[in-house]
């Protein structure tokens, strides 16, 4: 049973340009978050999709965008990247919404801003 | 404001020497506390929920539990393989919404033979 599968891996962009990370959910999971992971910090909450719409957003500008496909699959979109934008990024599903059930991660996307 | 703060920052054990790892927590209506282990370029790796203080979970060598201020990580006998960044994260409930996971910044555990 495949877990949650994030692409690419790694990936290196220049400031000022744009940059999509993709999400596929764990088998059965509807539901997917992406978290922001910088170097030494624990994971920070950008937004959660639900039903094709973001649900819940955490302290992050416009630059951040995201999407969800009726096949429950996600993108995360950064534009104006900043150097600061350097980190792991992280996919989490889970089924269900407003349900306490523990999130599965994947292995995320080091995204390097130079 | 929502936190959650983990100590220590750091920690080296010899092998089979047990310690704990700690997690406080200041949220509004907690709904679940979560524990995850994070080994290097991946990501967290669920290992516990709980919901209710007075509420313990085991697992081979560790073993969670919960007051209504923090939450302890006991690793009893570690191994080498043990060895990983261990995160606390809490869920709680926001006008409604309980979507976010709010985290601490990790206790990195070195287990040396």
């Amino acid at each position: 049973d495949a877990g949650v599968t994030q692409s690419p891996t790694h990936l290196i962009k220049t400031r000022g340009q744009q940059v999509t990370l993709r999400c596929s959910p764990k088998s059965g999971h509807d539901t997917v978050s992406w978290y922001q992971q910088a170097l030494g910090q624990g994971p920070q909450f950008i937004f959660q999709y639900y039903e094709e719409e973001e649900r819940q957003r955490g302290n992050f500008p416009d630059r951040f965008s995201g999407h969800q496909f009726p096949n429950y699959s996600s993108e995360l979109n950064v534009n104006a990247l900043l150097l600061g934008d350097s980190a792991l990024y992280l996919c989490a599903s889970r089924r269900g919404r407003q349900a306490v059930w523990s999130y599965t991660f994947g292995s995320g996307t080091r995204l390097t801003v130079v | 404001e929502d936190q959650v703060t983990q100590s220590p920052e750091a920690l080296r054990l010899q092998e089979g020497e047990s310690s704990s790892l700690n997690c406080s927590y200041t949220v509004s209506g907690l709904r679940g506390l979560f524990w995850y282990r994070q080994d290097p370029g991946k990501g967290p790796e669920f290992l516990f929920t709980l919901y209710s203080a007075g509420e313990e979970k085991e697992k081979e060598r560790l073993k969670a539990t919960l007051t209504k201020k923090e939450s302890f990580l006991h690793i009893t006998a570690p191994k080498p393989e043990d060895s990983a960044t261990y995160l606390c994260a809490v869920q709680a409930n926001y006008g409604g919404a309980t979507n976010k996971l709010i985290f601490g910044t990790g206790t990195l555990l070195a287990v040396q033979p």
